[in-house]
């Protein structure tokens, strides 16, 4: 059965910094492409970012470009996003999630809740 | 960055009714669009991938269709547990795009 367990969410101030991990099971993490998606309260989906199965390729989101990092490590069956520069525009539920069909989200962890707020 | 746009914004039937959400791109997708179903509290659910194909263990009252930059998900007749928020997503450009999304409520 895959599992993706997020881990990492909290609450920050605005300009602050959070490094959310993803830890995945039941997959052959290493040839997945893995990717972040958030939701704000009572929103919509928002893809930010993936990275492909070696992390030689990473896309971002405009709105997140220059500020979070994708990165994974395959030994550790791990994937991480480190989030620098917080905004309250950035508060959300953050979910871990793998994709297949060339692009199209599989599975999906629970999801870790991020609030930036003073 | 290709938007998509999803319409109705909410969609009022009852169960064993015949659903029809749209999803129009801002630029031709081909048929690389997904649809998902979101439920309060879940993660969503892929239901169709690449505009027409089924994913595994959807059952066959959800169909999609269309290409370039108009899609259609219709679900034949509503049970009780597809009341629930529908999102469309394309997967041609970079970034990936969702939909805003459709709520098909009970009326």
């Amino acid at each position: 059965e895959v599992q993706l367990v997020e881990s990492g969410g909290g609450l920050v101030q605005p300009g602050g910094s959070l490094r959310l991990s993803c830890a995945a099971s039941g997959l052959t993490f290493s040839s997945c492409w893995m990717n972040w998606v958030r939701q704000a309260p009572g929103k919509g989906l928002e893809w930010l970012a993936n990275i492909k199965t070696d992390g030689s390729e990473k896309y971002y989101v405009d709105s997140v470009k220059g500020r979070f990092t994708i990165s994974r490590d395959n030994a550790k069956n791990s994937l991480y996003l480190q989030m620098n520069s917080l905004r309250a525009e950035d508060t959300a539920v953050y979910y871990c999630a793998r994709s297949d069909y060339g692009g199209y989200v599989t599975y999906w962890g629970q999801g870790t809740l991020v609030t930036v707020s003073s | 960055e290709i938007v998509l746009t999803q319409s109705p914004a909410t969609l009022s039937l009852s169960p064993g009714e015949r659903a029809t959400l749209s999803c129009r791109a801002s630029q031709s997708v081909s048929t690389y669009l997904a649809w998902y179903q979101q439920k309060p509290g879940q993660a969503p659910r892929l239901l169709i991938y690449d505009a027409s194909n089924r994913a595994t263990g959807i059952p066959a009252r959800f169909s999609g269709s269309g290409s370039g930059t108009d899609f259609t998900l219709t679900i034949s007749s509503l049970e009780p547990e597809d009341f629930a928020v529908y999102y469309c997503q394309q997967r041609f450009g970079w970034p990936r795009t969702f939909g805003q999304g459709t709520k098909v409520d009970i009326k």
